[in-house]
């Protein structure tokens, strides 16, 4: 089935560093996007790209970085810059950039910094 | 700025009740995009409609209804004869018409809804 597949769907870092969660997609969409949320909040826009080697920061970028080597993948780098990191991280993708279309979103990422 | 609230935090109904979850937005666009998505315990978030403001006419799919009015600048969801699987949180979101990507999508924070058996 296509889809969106994220792991690891729990992750436990210690203070000080990085760790990189994975993103893939086998819907053959051009654009993905990286969203955190937060207890009782919305969704807020870590990066975006809407084509490969191409990415854009978005609301919430700082301590955060993206790369676009393949249309399905689009790994998120959190780094240690990132001062507040436990939250639950989502991956989508869209059909294209313009909004006409849907998103369609992975099953999260929680990271839970010790 | 836009913005979108969706005042009730959480909401707990007996099943076979209707339920409605209420948005209201604020935009300065003439032309804009609207929509729901459900978030089950699993953690994905399911697209639900796309309602686009030139188009006031509500909208029935099954047991879910949505009323948008404009003069109100509401986008209201209901939910007949609630069912346990509808328990989850619930997202109203909004984009402009023009360039309305997904870096201009702003969600409100969403209402939890519970339905109990």
């Amino acid at each position: 089935d296509g889809g969106i597949t994220q792991s690891p769907k729990y992750l436990f870092r210690k203070e000080g560093q990085n760790v990189t969660l994975s993103c893939e997609q086998n819907l053959n969409h051009d654009a993905m996007y990286w969203y955190r949320q937060d207890p009782g909040q919305g969704l807020r826009l870590i990066y975006y790209s809407q084509i490969v080697n191409d990415f854009q920061k978005g609301d919430i970028a700082e301590g955060y970085s993206v790369s676009r080597e393949k249309k399905e993948s689009f790994p998120l780098t959190v780094t240690s810059a990132q001062k507040n990191p436990t939250a639950f991280y989502l991956c989508a993708s869209s059909k294209g950039v313009n909004l006409a279309g849907e998103l369609f979103f992975g099953e999260g990422s929680r990271l839970t910094v010790l | 700025a836009q913005k979108v609230t969706q005042a009730q935090t959480e909401i707990s109904v007996v099943e076979k009740e209707d339920v409605t979850l209420d948005c209201v937005y604020e935009t300065r666009d003439t032309t804009y995009y609207l929509f729901w998505y459900k978030q089950p315990p699993s953690g994905e978030l399911v697209f639900l409609i796309r309602r686009n403001s030139f188009d006031e006419q509500n909208e029935i799919s099954g047991r879910y209804s949505w009323n948008f009015q404009k003069s109100t600048s509401s986008f209201n969801f209901t939910i007949t004869a609630s069912q346990v699987v509808d328990s989850a949180v619930y997202f109203c979101a909004l984009t402009p018409y023009s360039g309305g990507g997904a870096d201009g999508l702003t969600f409100g924070k969403g209402t939890h809804l519970i339905i109990q058996p």
